[in-house]
């Protein structure tokens, strides 16, 4: 499995609703990151885990909360969004380099939020 | 947050022609990797350069890794419809268990027949 999967895929909220994106990786990564993509723009970096554990927060707003259950699965709760907070967010697992190896930073095909 | 230089921001190519593209930078990064993302879905991993003056291919894509570690470059050969879509550089500056990606602004390629 070298895929990192995310869920859902499209997600509409209100700006009074609590979701969740959820991201999954079997490929024994222990980084996983999640970014921000607004339209037009390369991705932006908001938070990452490494072995399970919160090592940078790029001051991101307090209404998004990672969590990181295990070494496998990463979420982001949401709550109280604004509508500027629509964009696509992607999720990303990354291992530690291996001399003659493939590195592997890899995304997921992100969940595209719209906060109405 | 710091950003790539990346040129061009698009291009208008011919279905046959060879694309080049390259990213700068005002620091030094220790591995360059180069993305390429389709509409509505994540960037995929084409080519990941991890030494100065490498010279790395992936089919008709090539990639290079400057001998200043300030800069890469990405060239494309005989292009087809399916190359189209946002080409993104990416620097890293260690390869350790948890790296911040500095991405590039991205280059836009289409192609036509």
């Amino acid at each position: 499995d070298t895929e990192v999967t995310q869920t859902p895929k499209h997600l509409v909220m209100g700006m009074t609703n609590k979701k969740s994106l959820k991201c999954e990786q079997h490929m024994g990564h222990r980084a996983m990151y999640w970014y921000k993509q607004k339209a037009k723009k390369p991705p932006e970096l908001m938070f990452v885990y490494s072995y399970e554990k919160l090592s940078i927060n790029e001051s991101v707003p307090s209404r998004f909360s990672p969590e990181c259950p295990n070494s496998s699965l990463l979420n982001l709760h949401l709550h109280a969004l604004q509508p500027e907070d629509s964009a696509l967010y992607l999720c990303a697992s990354s291992q530690q380099f291996v001399p003659g190896a493939l590195y592997g930073y890899t995304f997921g095909s992100g969940t595209r939020l719209t906060v109405v | 947050g710091q950003q790539l230089n990346q040129s061009p921001q698009s291009m208008f190519i011919q279905e046959g022609e060879d694309v080049s593209m390259n990213c700068t930078s005002s620091s030094i990064f220790n591995t360059w990797l180069w993305y390429k993302q389709d509409p509505g879905e994540g960037p995929v991993l084409l080519i990941a350069l991890y030494k100065a003056g490498e010279l790395t291919s992936n089919g008709r894509l090539t990639a290079q890794f400057g001998i200043t570690r300030k800069d890469s470059f990405l060239n494309i050969s005989a292009s087809i419809p399916s190359d189209v879509g946002i080409y993104f550089c990416a620097g890293l500056p260690n390869t350790g268990t948890a790296s911040k990606l500095t991405f590039g602004t991205g280059t836009r390629l289409q192609v036509t027949l």
